[in-house]
């Protein structure tokens, strides 16, 4: 079975761009989950969706939005970017809508903003 | 802030030896978790250890949980150059009327072989 995929790879967007990133998740799994990676850090939750709601949020400005497909796939949305928002972003998909379930990593997107 | 921190920050050790990792985490769990990062790339998941287990075991790895300590320990048997990685544990917390995953600032662990 296909794991979680991501995409782009990788992106470079210049200060004040917005951009889009794409998750699918593995085949059955209805929740996703978006976190934030900095170089040298943990990853910081920014979202969650289960069943095309959202279940929760992280503190992150109003810049940052997502959401989920009938398909359950997802997009994370960044407007107005900020030369710190360069940082690689991880999509995670579960079965179930609790966050304390295994999450099920893709192999991220890697953002940089000139 | 962090809920989990990892200690070391890094560890350097030889091939065959072992790893012990540690995490400290803030507030009540349901679950800790740990997942590996190679080269900064996507997570994978190792093992989960609910609140009211104390020890699991999943081949070479061993964590212990102390619920009282609100702290976590990860160790690596036999370790292998495969094993080099950064290690983070993860806690979930609550937040209104759900729950986020909050990890810790990793161990970045280095097997010489």
């Amino acid at each position: 079975d296909a794991g979680v995929t991501q995409s782009p790879t990788h992106l470079i967007k210049t200060r004040g761009q917005q951009v889009t990133l794409r998750c699918s998740p593995i085949s059955g799994h209805k929740s996703v989950s978006w976190y934030q990676q900095v170089l040298g850090q943990g990853p910081q939750f920014i979202f969650q969706y289960y069943e095309k709601e959202e279940r929760g949020r992280g503190n992150f400005p109003d810049r940052f939005s997502a959401r989920q497909f009938p398909n359950y796939s997802s997009e994370l949305n960044v407007n107005a970017l900020l030369l710190g928002d360069s940082a690689l972003y991880l999509c995670a998909s579960s079965p179930g809508g609790g966050i304390q379930e295994t999450q099920y990593f893709g192999p991220g997107t890697r953002l940089l903003v000139l | 802030s962090q809920q989990g921190e990892e200690d070391p920050q890094a560890l350097s050790i030889q091939e065959g030896e072992n790893a012990t990792m540690n995490c400290s985490y803030k507030t009540s769990i349901n679950n800790l978790q740990w997942y590996r990062q190679n080269s900064g790339r996507g997570l994978v998941h190792l093992i989960l250890i609910r609140s009211n287990e104390r020890e699991k075991h999943s081949g070479r790895l061993r964590v212990t949980l102390d619920t009282s300590k609100k702290s976590s320990s990860l160790l690596i048997t036999a370790s292998r150059a495969a094993d080099t990685a950064s290690y983070f544990c993860a806690t979930d917390a609550r937040m209104d009327s759900s729950y986020k995953l909050i990890f810790g600032s990793g161990t970045r662990l280095l097997v010489r072989p």
